[in-house]
């Protein structure tokens, strides 16, 4: 069973601290590792996919990376408007679902 | 262009009673998704479709049902609704998996409670 463990809950920042949320996974056979953001009141909305230990991607002040078990989402000089939940999700070879973690709430403080 | 559209925002409903959650979707999406999301908790999936005809179970189908007629639609239905169902649900789509992407659309939430 595919799994997916995210930390911290809830991370607290000032505007312009620099840090990383964390995503541990168990998975057979890694088919993609998703990012997604979701703001209070909305749905899910879609940040990134990784598909292989090393692969990096970027937008604007989030950059992910990924290793073999974990993948992180490192936010450089945050702004208020990056407050909200971040979701972590992976698909293995099991097949089309995917598997959510239970998020990480960032707030930064202006 | 919509994306997805799910109906009702917010419900009440008292236990026992029966619903349905309307989800369509307009950028032909083979695939389609129920989730249901409880406060501090990650998204758990309900029920899922391959395409007009197929469904099949998530980690958590008890209580619910879905059909899936057409491309567009995939409503979900709760029979004697239960307190434990209150949740808020989301819908979601996304294209052929054997794209690799497997990136999911999501509507923007049905909040359901059942008293």
């Amino acid at each position: 069973e595919d799994q997916v463990t995210q930390s911290p809950e809830a991370l607290r920042l000032q505007e312009g601290e620099s840090s990383s949320l964390n995503c541990s996974y168990t998975v057979s056979g890694l088919r993609g590792l998703f990012w997604y953001r979701q703001d209070p009141g909305k749905g899910p909305e879609f940040l990134f996919t990784l598909y292989s230990a090393g692969e990096e991607k970027e937008k604007e002040r989030l950059k992910a990376t990924l290793t073999k078990k974990e993948s992180f989402l490192h936010i450089t000089a945050p702004k208020p408007e990056d407050s909200a939940t971040y979701l972590c999700a992976v698909r293995g070879t099991s097949g089309s679902r995917l598997t959510f973690g239970e998020g990480t709430q960032l707030t930064v403080n202006p | 262009n919509a994306g997805v559209t799910q109906t009702p925002k917010f419900r009440i409903l008292k236990i026992g009673q029966s619903m349905t959650l309307q989800c369509t979707q307009d950028m032909n999406h083979n695939y389609m998704y129920w989730y249901r999301q409880d406060p501090g908790m990650g998204l758990k999936l309900i029920y899922y479709s391959v395409g007009a005809g197929i469904t099949d179970k998530g980690e958590v189908p008890n209580g619910y049902n879905v059909s899936r007629s057409t491309t567009e639609d995939f409503p979900l239905r709760l029979e004697l609704a239960a307190p434990s169902q209150t949740s808020v649900y989301f819908c979601a789509s996304s294209g052929t998996v054997s794209s690799g992407a497997n990136v999911l659309t999501f509507g923007a939430g049905s909040r359901l409670t059942v008293l």
